[in-house]
């Protein structure tokens, strides 16, 4: 299995581009989930989905789009970059959406810098 | 709502020596908590899980973890840690309510030197 992965690995936009960071698992879960990382302030959570055609919005959703016609795939888009939005992205899965003992699985980020 | 509080941002210590990283959380419900480590350039990968029952945890790379439901924490600790340990740690937790959701702490830099 490959896993949770993520492309493409960096990322340089100009403000008010547009693209899609891609995700994808293997594993078949149900469960996946988006996350940004910024210096000092951890992992916030942006989007996630419970399943296929089922989304919601985390903690920071402002400025990002979902969707989740597939259980494998789960892209984030961005509308109109900002400078705000640079940080590094990182995609998660986890088998039984509404277990919250479940662990996790994260691809290997990705690194967007808007200019 | 819960929140996540690791006060140390940085943590040196030398090879062969111990090591506590402290995490602390506030929650109105009664929550799972993780620890997930992150080496450098990747992604995180869960360290040890407290869920229920005792309160120590043992993890993958004789990290352990204990809960304390007074004190509100869950501090990880490695009796003796090796080079290969420098990475940045992650607690967190989630609802046991119900949801995947996690909320993470900012993260402890822990720097093993010889």
């Amino acid at each position: 299995n490959a896993g949770v992965t993520q492309t493409p690995k960096f990322q340089v936009l100009k403000t008010g581009q547009s693209m899609t960071l891609q995700c994808a698992q293997d594993m078949n879960h149900e469960y996946m989930s988006w996350y940004r990382q910024d210096p000092g302030m951890g992992l916030r959570l942006i989007h996630y989905s419970v399943g296929a055609g089922i989304t919601d919005q985390g903690e920071v959703p402002n400025g990002y789009n979902v969707s989740r016609s597939t259980t494998e795939d789960f892209p984030l888009r961005l509308l109109s970059a900002a400078p705000s939005q640079t940080s590094v992205y990182f995609c998660a899965s986890s088998p039984n959406p509404g277990r919250g003992d479940n662990e996790q699985f994260f691809g290997p980020g990705t690194r967007l810098t808007v200019l | 709502a819960q929140s996540v509080t690791q006060l140390d941002s940085q943590v040196p210590v030398f090879e062969e020596a111990p090591v506590e990283l402290r995490c602390n959380y506030s929650s109105s419900v009664s929550v799972y908590l993780f620890w997930y480590v992150q080496y450098p350039n990747q992604g995180l990968q869960l360290l040890l899980k407290y869920l229920s029952g005792s309160t120590l945890v043992k993890g993958i790379n004789g990290f352990e973890a204990e809960f304390n439901k007074s004190q509100t924490s869950f501090h990880l600790r490695k009796p003796s840690v090796h080079i290969s340990d420098t990475a940045e740690y992650f607690c967190a937790v989630s609802d046991t309510g119900g949801g995947n959701k996690l909320t993470f702490g900012t993260g402890t830099q822990l720097k093993v030197e010889l």
